[in-house]
């Protein structure tokens, strides 16, 4: 089982619509959570943290965690061009940040 | 805004040489890291750096890598003999506390030839 796993993608939605990316977890341990967006040739940048059971909205993002089924979601309402890239989920236990595979996202105008 | 600024952007070596990769993290963060990212694939754990010692390494660290602190400001990776697979994008990143997010360096491209 892979410790952070993510919906196989790519996922393609109209610009406008609601994007939905998901990740599970292994570690039970696991105590903070990170999604960032990776444009091609480019390293990671931070789109949101979460660290508690809920939900977190900044903007146009909303994280979802929920640690009991070790799972963290993260909505893109208003999808716009812009947001096409490559999310990562990360999951950190003590100082290690470990990344999945990444989704892809297309939005199309 | 502070950044975490890398040197090289791209090296390209022959196999078998010596590669050290450059890293200035910002500079209040306490907690430095290594991770790899070859082509295509996923973000990669390899290091992680505090108080001018390893905390923790993954299991590609092996003792082909090492990592150092030679100054204040300065955290490199050295890659003792380069190999065909380890052609990836190497991202340095630091946080002021290890609980903290992560900001990334641009990466060094290393393409071993």
């Amino acid at each position: 089982q892979k410790e952070v796993e993510q919906n196989s993608g790519p996922l393609s939605v109209p610009e406008g619509a609601i994007a939905s990316l998901n990740c599970t977890y292994s570690d039970r341990v696991s105590q903070s959570f990170f999604w960032y967006r990776q444009y091609s040739g480019k390293s990671p940048e931070l789109i949101m943290s979460i660290y508690s059971n809920g939900d977190k909205e900044d903007g146009r993002f909303t994280a979802q965690l929920n640690k009991a089924s070790q799972y963290v979601s993260l909505l893109i309402r208003d999808s716009q061009p812009s947001d096409s890239a490559t999310y990562l989920c990360a999951v950190k236990r003590a100082g290690k940040s470990t990344f999945g595979d990444g989704t892809t996202l297309t939005v199309k105008p | 805004e502070p950044e975490v600024t890398q040197t090289p952007s791209h090296q390209v070596t022959q196999m078998g040489q010596e590669v050290i990769l450059r890293c200035v993290p910002i500079s209040n963060h306490l907690y430095f890291y290594w991770y790899r990212q070859i082509l295509g694939q996923k973000v990669e754990f390899l290091v992680s750096f505090y108080n001018n010692e390893i905390s923790e390494k993954s299991e590609i660290f092996d003792d082909q890598f090492s990592v150092e602190r030679p100054d204040g400001s300065n955290f490199t990776l050295k890659i003792r003999s380069t190999k065909l697979e380890d052609s990836a994008m190497y991202f340095c990143a630091s946080n002021p506390s290890g609980a903290n997010v992560l900001t990334f360096g641009a990466g060094s491209r290393l393409t071993v030839l």
